[in-house]
């Protein structure tokens, strides 16, 4: 299994609060990434890193912001929590830009009450 | 627009019998393609891939096989087992285009094997 945790796993946080979500990776990869998954939507890219302070944005990325001050982390931000951001939500990461291939983390459930 | 697309949300199948599990793609840049399984609770773990210079790849009772005219590619599970019961995303990637935006995934199809 590829070495990357997120934590927390688990977070009920009411509207409006600002959340963090972090992942932490062993394996020394450039690229690290973050998905959200909802019913009917599959995986959808939120925002994404080619490296250290490299980071541009994925096909969701309102309401999200993320930092790499580490080759190891990976944080996503959620500034202000809405309810349309409770979801599942996966980093991953990768050795080469394409993303051949992608490895997951277990995942982050967030619900925003 | 969705780059990629499995039609099929849900898909049971009996116990020993093949599962196939469709996918296309409308993205003419896009030359590697994955598949990746996903049980509840876990995250998606890769399964086989392909490039887009072959037609078939095999490994063990999974097989996909690409037909870039159709842009079309399927996976085929032969004989389907219970522990084959998951969510199977389609993926694909434009190598060749310098982007490091990673995957683009299809919504999914959630299999069922019946004993």
């Amino acid at each position: 299994d590829a070495g990357i945790t997120q934590s927390p796993r688990h977070k009920v946080t009411e509207t409006g609060t600002p959340v963090t979500l972090r992942c932490h990776q062993t394996e020394n990869h450039r690229y690290m990434y973050w998905y959200r998954q909802d019913p009917g939507h599959g995986l959808r890219l939120i925002h994404y890193s080619y490296g250290v302070k490299d980071t541009d944005k994925g096909e969701v990325s309102d309401g999200y912001s993320v930092s790499r001050s580490k080759t190891e982390d990976f944080l996503l931000t959620l500034e202000s929590a809405t309810s349309s951001q409770t979801s599942v939500y996966f980093c991953a990461i990768s050795a080469d830009k394409s993303g051949n291939t992608i490895y997951f983390g277990e995942g982050s459930w967030l619900t925003v009450v | 627009d969705q780059q990629v697309k499995q039609n099929s949300p849900s898909l049971s199948v009996q116990e020993g019998r093949i599962s196939i599990l469709n996918c296309d793609y409308t993205n003419s840049m896009f030359d590697y393609f994955l598949w990746y399984k996903k049980y509840p609770a876990e995250g998606p773990t890769f399964l086989i891939s392909i490039s887009s210079i072959k037609d078939k790849n095999e490994d063990g009772r999974f097989t996909v096989f690409l037909n870039k005219s159709a842009k079309h590619l399927s996976l085929h599970i032969v004989p389907s087992q219970p522990g084959d019961s998951a969510v199977y995303f389609c993926a694909a990637s434009a190598r060749s285009g310098g982007g490091a935006d990673g995957l683009t995934f299809g919504k999914g199809t959630h299999l069922i094997i019946q004993p």
